[in-house]
């Protein structure tokens, strides 16, 4: 069965510092994959998605992923990170191939921004 | 285009009482997801609709059922409920399989 891991379920950087968010999945076919940012009594915005094509992803406020197929990885970087950033970050996985038709989410990772 | 909506956003409910909750999707979208978000068992799948058919369910008891309508909207019921069905539940939609998925903000429930 799918599985999605985030490693670490609490990072904190300084503000400034780069954003490393770890994403592994389990899949024989490469999935589509997704990160989802949920900021407290909210629901999850989606920051940037993978399906085809370029591997390196670029999505919504600084944040960029790669997809690794011979690592099975799709983590998450910012160069810099800024005191908005602090929220849960959701790794997940859709399996196309497999016609299900649900995502399979990471356990989140809540990241800190220290001043 | 508006986004996604849930109502209510807040509920308190008893142990025993049963409760509906309401997804609008995004116009246009014609599958709905519904999830659950505990801080123990983290985001859940429960079920997916299209086009008013249930295509893929979670595991989750019977006690939790959901509908589509004809418009899209969609409509989960839990029945029975239980102290460990406090939870956030999350509705999303999209335009279809596997396209992506864009969320409400959800609905807190709370049982006592």
């Amino acid at each position: 069965a799918q599985s999605v891991t985030q490693l670490g379920s609490h990072v904190s950087v300084s503000e400034g510092a780069l954003v490393l968010l770890r994403c592994n999945y389990s899949s024989s076919v490469p999935p589509y994959l997704f990160w989802y940012v949920q900021y407290p009594n909210q629901g999850l915005q989606l920051l940037l998605k993978y399906t085809t094509g370029a591997t390196l992803v670029k999505g919504i406020n600084g944040f960029e992923a790669e997809f690794k197929k011979s690592e099975t990885s799709f983590h998450l970087t910012k160069p810099s990170a800024h005191m908005s950033d602090a929220a849960e970050y959701f790794c997940a996985v859709s399996d196309p191939p497999s016609g299900t038709y649900k995502y399979i989410f990471g356990t989140g990772t809540r990241l800190k921004v220290l001043a | 285009k508006a986004g996604v909506t849930q109502t209510p956003r807040y509920l308190i409910k008893t142990r025993g009482q049963q409760v509906t909750l309401s997804c609008s999707p995004i116009s246009g979208h014609r599958s709905v997801s519904w999830y659950q978000q505990t801080p123990g068992q983290g985001l859940q799948f429960l079920f997916e609709y299209f086009s008013e058919t249930q295509r893929n369910k979670g595991n989750f008891p019977g006690r939790f059922s959901g509908r589509q309508f004809s418009n899209s909207r969609s409509e989960m019921n839990v029945s029975t409920l239980e102290l460990g069905d406090s939870a956030l539940y999350l509705c999303a939609s999209s335009a279809g399989a596997p396209e992506t998925q864009y969320f409400g903000p959800g609905t807190r429930l709370l049982v006592l």
